[in-house]
């Protein structure tokens, strides 16, 4: 256990809804990734989050949003939502940025089905 | 861009067989390479870990890699496989600029009894 959760566990959705993944980091972790895991994509950063602002952004399409709360939790929103975005989504979590010793904990994700 | 290439997709052994899983990785600077495994069904753990020091870095389960710089290489070795370590296994090298981590495609290792 990494100590990173993630919710749903599964997730079955239709073409053009909107769906929330919601992700806790380890305790004491400032900063929040997301990346989509895909058969034909692989492993691929989406967008990271520290202290509550964005850091960094990856190949995150227009439709899909994310957020770090004040308690440090994050929210990955997708809308708009295409069969190609079935995939696995995971979280991970770091202790602070920018040091060169920043290892992260990977939650266990979120698949997403789109029907 | 950096990118990270595994150019083993899938292999395939018998437990006690030697396991070498090759890693290339694109940029010529400072580098942070790691190597995750994924076991069916579960999340990434961190199998090992390069920042600097020692090229050879062991790891948990019995894992070592070594990184050659001339070669631009972090491969994963393990003298002896056992059935457990049947998973997918995911090399990465921290981006230059940013915190994010940049994967290769992925080697899924069957080992059969």
């Amino acid at each position: 256990d990494s100590g990173v959760t993630q919710t749903p566990k599964h997730l079955i959705t239709a073409t053009g809804q909107r769906v929330t993944l919601r992700c806790s980091p380890r305790s004491g972790d400032l900063s929040v990734y997301w990346y989509q895991q895909s058969l034909d994509q692989g492993l691929q950063f989406l967008i990271q989050y520290y202290n509550g602002e964005e850091r960094a952004k990856g190949n995150i399409l227009e439709r899909f949003s994310a957020q770090q709360f004040p308690d440090l939790h994050s929210e990955l929103n997708l809308s708009s939502l295409e069969l190609g975005d079935s995939a696995l989504y995971f979280c991970a979590s770091s202790a602070s940025p920018g040091s060169s010793y920043n290892e992260q904990f990977f939650g266990p994700g979120t698949r997403l089905t789109v029907l | 861009a950096q990118s990270v290439s595994q150019h083993n997709h899938h292999v395939i052994l018998s437990e006690a067989a030697s396991l070498e899983l090759g890693c290339n990785y694109s940029y010529g600077g400072t580098v942070n390479l790691f190597w995750y495994v994924q076991y069916p069904g579960q999340h990434l753990q961190l199998l090992l870990k390069y920042f600097s020091g020692d090229p050879l870095v062991k790891g948990i389960k019995g894992f070592e890699a070594e990184f050659i710089k001339s070669k631009f290489s972090f491969n994963l070795r393990k003298p002896s496989v056992q059935w457990s370590d049947t998973a997918e296994y995911f090399c990465a090298s921290r981006s230059y600029n940013t915190d994010k981590l940049i994967f290769g495609t992925g080697t899924r290792l069957q080992v059969f009894p």
